[in-house]
């Protein structure tokens, strides 16, 4: 079945950088673009950007650009999303999601918790 | 870009129909039909229910339905049932390839 399995839990200080993987199978990587969403506690959901797996091109939401670089590593079937000058705000759970069309995420992955405190 | 604007929070009985609306722009829902819904119960990752302002993944139950007129997008929960208790996102796409989300709303039945 299609899944993406994303890493563990992140503690960060303010300042530094995170970089979250998010390890696709069941479907053919390369087919699919990776959405990545995040959530901070109690609040809804923010979209950061998506990549295209087979080219590698990237469109990042206006609010991120310059801080998110988001990666692909084809022969493992895995996306990486890695936010820098990380600040307070910017705890959340960060979610990959395939998709499946404009505007579609039909997988989502199963959340990764970043933490930034000092 | 804004977040849509979705109602904080809305309720119903079991076996009543709710709605939830999500409005935005002639830059986002009312420029494109690529509106789609989401389910999130608590601690869980978000579910898709809607795609294309009207259609349905497989396996969602007929008993939700998309519509959208003008810049307004609506979800329609018909036949309310316990299980339907969770928070609901809009999400349109926004040009340039580019996507927003609605603030999200949260269904409490009664």
């Amino acid at each position: 079945q299609v899944q993406l399995v994303q890493s563990g839990a992140e503690v960060k200080k303010p300042g530094a950088s995170v970089k979250v993987s998010c390890k696709a199978s069941g479907y053919t990587f390369t087919s699919y673009d990776i959405n990545w969403v995040r959530q901070a506690t109690g609040q809804g959901l923010e979209w950061m950007g998506w990549m295209n797996p087979n080219s590698g091109n990237t469109g990042y939401a206006q609010k991120f650009q310059g801080r998110v670089t988001m990666t692909r590593n084809t022969s493992i079937s895995t996306a990486y999303m890695e936010l820098s000058s990380l600040r307070s705000e910017d705890t959340a759970v960060y979610y990959c999601a395939r998709g499946d069309r404009i505007a579609v995420a039909g997988t989502w992955g199963q959340g990764t918790l970043v933490t930034v405190s000092s | 870009q804004s977040a849509l604007t979705q109602p904080r929070s809305v309720s119903g009985s079991p076996g009543q129909s709710v709605t939830i609306s999500c409005t935005g722009t002639s830059s986002d829902v009312g420029g494109y039909n690529y509106v789609s819904w989401y389910q999130q119960h608590p601690g869980k990752a978000p579910k898709l229910m809607i795609y294309d302002v009207s259609k349905r993944p497989s396996g969602v139950p007929d008993r939700f339905s998309g519509s959208k007129s003008g810049n307004t997008a609506s979800l329609t929960i018909s036949g309310l049932q316990a299980e339907d208790e969770a928070d609901y996102y809009c999400c349109s796409y926004a040009g340039s390839y580019n996507v927003v989300f609605g603030g999200g709303t949260k269904l409490t039945v009664l």
